[in-house]
């Protein structure tokens, strides 16, 4: 399979743990994007980063949240001291180095349920 | 007011029926719009591309932009119960940071 691998699909955590979500991208990809689905809700951007840089974190929350990509695996996307409000499938997204660099493919999703 | 409006319907259909989906939105600074189809508890899948205004045909889809309006459309035709989804439209300024409709859910009746 050479789409865009989240892991994992599902995560429980209780209220004040951490959690966190990996995604690798698609072959060829090297810009990853992570967006929030809460219920009944549309997607919501988060972050937008290439290896090893955050070019656009303006849709992340201020704190408890943060998202790395680096050089050598996958990106990570970490939830400090979860709340039930983030409860939500985050899924990641994908897109080429170069060329038509627009069109973001997604993953899966992570599903996280806060107890 | 939402950047991007999406009926969330449901919208129930009979198989064979065309099927017209819109959304209107706010930002003039969109340049790139996009739709997705998302199959309950699935990612979402890239359906069709577009950048600005015009017209694009992929088999049974059609994508619409009309700028001018700040109106996008997608057709399907000869639809099929496996269509049955949720589309999500989504557009943006280039910076790559998509704004979503919150998805127009479709029901293609067998």
């Amino acid at each position: 399979n050479a789409g865009v691998m989240q892991n994992p699909r599902h995560l429980v955590r209780r209220r004040g743990q951490e959690a966190r979500l990996r995604c690798s991208p698609m072959k060829g990809h090297s810009h990853v994007y992570w967006y929030r689905q809460l219920p009944e809700e549309g997607l919501k951007f988060m972050v937008y980063l290439q290896k090893e840089n955050i070019i656009d974190e303006s849709g992340m929350p201020k704190e408890r949240f943060s998202a790395e990509f680096p050089k050598e695996g996958p990106s990570i996307l970490r939830i400090q001291q979860v709340v039930r409000g983030d409860s939500a499938a985050y899924f990641c997204a994908s897109s080429r180095t170069s060329g038509n660099t627009g069109e973001l493919f997604f993953g899966e999703g992570s599903r996280l349920t806060v107890l | 007011q939402k950047e991007v409006e999406q009926d969330p319907g449901p919208l129930s259909v009979p198989e064979g029926a065309i099927v017209s989906l819109n959304c209107t939105y706010s930002n003039s600074a969109f340049q790139y719009f996009m739709w997705y189809r998302q199959y309950s508890r699935k990612g979402p899948e890239l359906l069709m591309y577009t950048y600005s205004s015009g017209n694009k045909e992929d088999g049974r889809f059609t994508a619409q932009v009309d700028k001018s309006s700040k109106y996008i459309s997608l057709f399907i035709r000869d639809s099929q119960p496996s269509d049955s989804a949720t589309y999500l439209c989504a557009m943006d300024t280039g910076r790559r940071a998509l704004t979503f409709g919150s998805g127009t859910r479709l029901q293609v009746q067998p």
